[in-house]
């Protein structure tokens, strides 16, 4: 079954740091590109960053660049967000997705079923 | 504010057809080329429904179609459902290795 399994969700106080991983399986991880996709709870979605097959080509959104650090692990079949200096704003719901292409498009065909971050002193 | 604009709800009865429209407003996108549509239930994960305009991922019913002209695109769902009362998203990418959400489209299944 191909699947996609987010964690390391969890509160953090603002100014900290957190990591989300993501554990894929069911299909051969390092053929396709990698999403992280938000959205806070009765908002909408938010693209967060992507990253192509080969960690060659990466891609931030605006409220994230400069904090976030997204990156693979394809022997571990494992994609990663770094997230530093967070923010009350980042509180939302982290999606971890495949793209159908090995490059960063915008269509992703398997989602995991989220992680929670809680952003809050 | 995304550079992708979707009227905030659009209705209908069972058996019509609706369409939700998702308008570029940034120069960075090629919507004519490359947009997907994305359907999302609360409380469970978005399901892609129509990429690079008009294609469909194996399991979407021929219910979903995609088109689109100039800077908009749009989603038509023929014979509406009522499982298909969701929110439906749009989506484009750049060559500079970014991607965007539309605003989204609340359908209401009347």
């Amino acid at each position: 079954e191909v699947q996609l399994v987010e964690s390391g969700g969890g509160l953090v106080q603002p100014g900290r740091s957190l990591r989300l991983s993501c554990a894929a399986s069911g299909f051969n991880f390092d053929d396709y590109a990698m999403h992280w996709v938000r959205q806070v709870p009765g908002k909408g979605l938010e693209w967060v960053s992507g990253l192509s097959w080969k960690s060659d080509s990466v891609g931030y959104a605006d409220s994230v660049k400069g904090r976030f650090t997204i990156s693979r692990d394809n022997a571990k079949n494992s994609l990663y967000l770094q997230m530093n200096s967070l923010r009350a704003e980042d509180t939302a719901l982290y999606y971890c997705a495949r793209d159908i292409h090995h490059y960063v498009s915008d269509a992703s065909d398997v989602w995991g079923q989220g992680t929670m971050v809680i952003v809050s002193s | 504010q995304s550079a992708l604009t979707q009227p905030a709800s659009v209705s209908g009865s069972p058996g019509q057809s609706i369409t939700i429209s998702c308008t570029e407003t940034s120069s960075d996108l090629d919507i004519y080329k490359f947009v997907s549509w994305f359907q999302k239930h609360p409380g469970k994960a978005p399901r892609l429904l129509i990429y690079d305009v008009i294609h469909r991922p194996s399991g979407v019913s021929n219910r979903f179609s995609g088109s689109a002209s100039g800077n908009t695109a749009s989603l038509t769902i023929s014979g509406l459902q009522a499982e298909d009362e969701a929110d439906y998203y749009c989506s484009s990418y750049t060559a500079r290795v970014t991607a965007v959400f539309g605003s989204g489209t609340k359908v209401t299944v009347l």
